[in-house]
């Protein structure tokens, strides 16, 4: 069971590049989440999802846009990478809103 | 809105001594209660959860009652370990709020000196 699965676990962009980070899901969650966290920010959401073809905005959208296309799977993308989206990306999901989140390992992005 | 406030850090203890992390929160309905812990360079695990007043969530040692009276869901531990450190998360979800997401606090980082 492997639970939920981010790619790439590190990357380097050069500034204005574009990247798509994968998460993957196999607990037939409903829910899904994007965040970003920072040194001594704690956790902040980017976008989520409540469902196979939803999308929402969290707190930090902002140069950033997701797709969730099949249940499994929730895609970050950044179009143009800027130096102030250098930070560590989790990807989290649940099953309902009485549940807790399950939280992949990361993905570490720097921007040159 | 819902709301989850832990203490700040970082909190620094020796071995076996004893670890408590206060968090309160507020809620306008009645939250399921959580403490994820975060270990250098990894991802945040569920360390323990409470689903309604009075329950105890424990895990590994660790425990944290749901006290609605106090709105609070502090973490304990006994005696902690070298291996304890790491960052903590507490966090709500509002089942009758609607909220279609957790809301934590900002983190408590614990190192524990041998």
């Amino acid at each position: 069971n492997a639970g939920v699965t981010q790619t790439p676990k590190f990357r380097v962009l050069k500034t204005g590049q574009s990247m798509t980070l994968l998460c993957a899901q196999d607990m037939n969650h409903e829910y899904m989440y994007w965040y970003r966290q920072d040194p001594g920010m704690g956790l902040r959401l980017i976008h989520y999802s409540v469902g196979e073809g939803t999308t929402a905005k969290g707190e930090v959208p902002d140069g950033y846009n997701v797709s969730r296309l099949k249940k499994q799977n929730f895609l970050l993308g950044l179009e143009s990478a800027a130096p102030s989206q250098t930070s560590v990306y989790f990807c989290a999901s649940r099953y309902d809103r009485m549940d807790g989140y399950t939280f992949g390992s990361g993905t570490r992005l720097t921007v040159v | 809105g819902d709301s989850v406030t832990q203490m700040e850090g970082p909190v620094t203890l020796s071995e076996e001594a004893f670890l408590t992390i206060n968090c309160t929160y507020t809620a306008t309905g009645y939250p399921s209660l959580f403490w994820y812990v975060q270990y250098p360079g990894e991802g945040l695990q569920l360390l323990l959860k409470a689903t309604k007043a009075d329950d105890k969530g424990s895990n590994k040692g660790f425990e944290a009652t749901y006290r609605k009276e106090t709105t609070s869901f502090h973490l304990e531990k006994g005696s902690v370990q070298v291996s304890d450190s790491a960052v903590y998360f507490c966090a709500l979800s509002d089942r009758r709020g609607g909220s279609e997401k957790l809301v934590f606090g900002k983190g408590t980082k614990l190192t524990v000196n041998p």
